[in-house]
């Protein structure tokens, strides 16, 4: 069964660092989301992407992230510079393009701790 | 705007029982309502969406969730819970008419099933 991978399963950064979280969504997939989860807790919309531009995107992210498609397989988060508060889990999920009836599919995520 | 509420934060059910987790959700359109399921340290899970048509709908592990228009809800049922069971259980909304593209989750419900 296809499904969205993620790396790394776990990072560590020191606080200031940037951080780049991968993933590789499904490869019919034309919808691209990144959520993240604070202490197993609420799970929050970051941004979603879609015809290699952001479509939507949530107060969360702001001028320090960023997102890229750069190879037409990957899809990346930037955190440019890390800050506490940015520890989390940090989901991402893909969609087939069903006029938005599509169920969003998870990877496993990505830990971030900020030290 | 697009919302959704789940009240308890814990439920707990003896093996057997039937279980039932509360979802209340506000669109200004029609919702697409999705159930998911979050086992931990791992990601979520799909278990059964509503787009249209039978208000009860049937997903994974035997879980069904009867959608309610006029008492805007969405409540995920099963009718004998497993130990297996016990889990986070998010809820989530996408309006149909809207033009947002993601999907707003609930604040979850811990699942506890006691054998």
């Amino acid at each position: 069964e296809p499904e969205v991978t993620q790396t790394p399963s776990h990072q560590v950064t020191q606080m200031g660092q940037e951080v780049i979280l991968r993933c590789v969504p499904i490869s019919n997939h034309l919808y691209f989301y990144w959520y993240r989860q604070i202490l197993g807790q609420k799970v929050e919309f970051l941004v979603s992407f879609y015809n290699n531009e952001i479509s939507e995107k949530s107060e969360i992210f702001d001028d320090q992230f960023s997102v890229e498609r750069p190879d037409g397989s990957n899809f990346t988060l930037k955190i440019r510079s890390t800050k506490l508060e940015d520890s989390a889990m940090y989901f991402c999920a893909s969609r087939d393009g069903l006029a938005g009836v599509g169920e969003l599919f998870f990877g496993e995520g990505s830990r971030l701790t900020v030290l | 705007a697009q919302s959704v509420a789940q009240p308890e934060d814990q439920v707990n059910v003896a093996e057997g029982n039937p279980l039932t987790v509360k979802c209340t959700y506000s669109v200004s359109g029609n919702p697409y309502l999705f159930w998911y399921v979050q086992y931990p340290n791992r990601g979520l899970q799909f278990l059964l969406k509503y787009i249209t048509g039978d208000n009860l709908v049937k997903g994974s592990y035997g879980f069904e969730a009867e959608f309610n228009k006029s008492q805007t809800s969405f409540h995920l049922k099963k009718p004998s819970a497993l130990v297996s069971d016990s889990a986070l259980y998010f809820c989530a909304v996408r309006d149909a008419s809207g033009s947002a593209r993601q999907l707003t989750f609930g604040s979850g419900t811990q699942l506890t099933v006691l054998p």
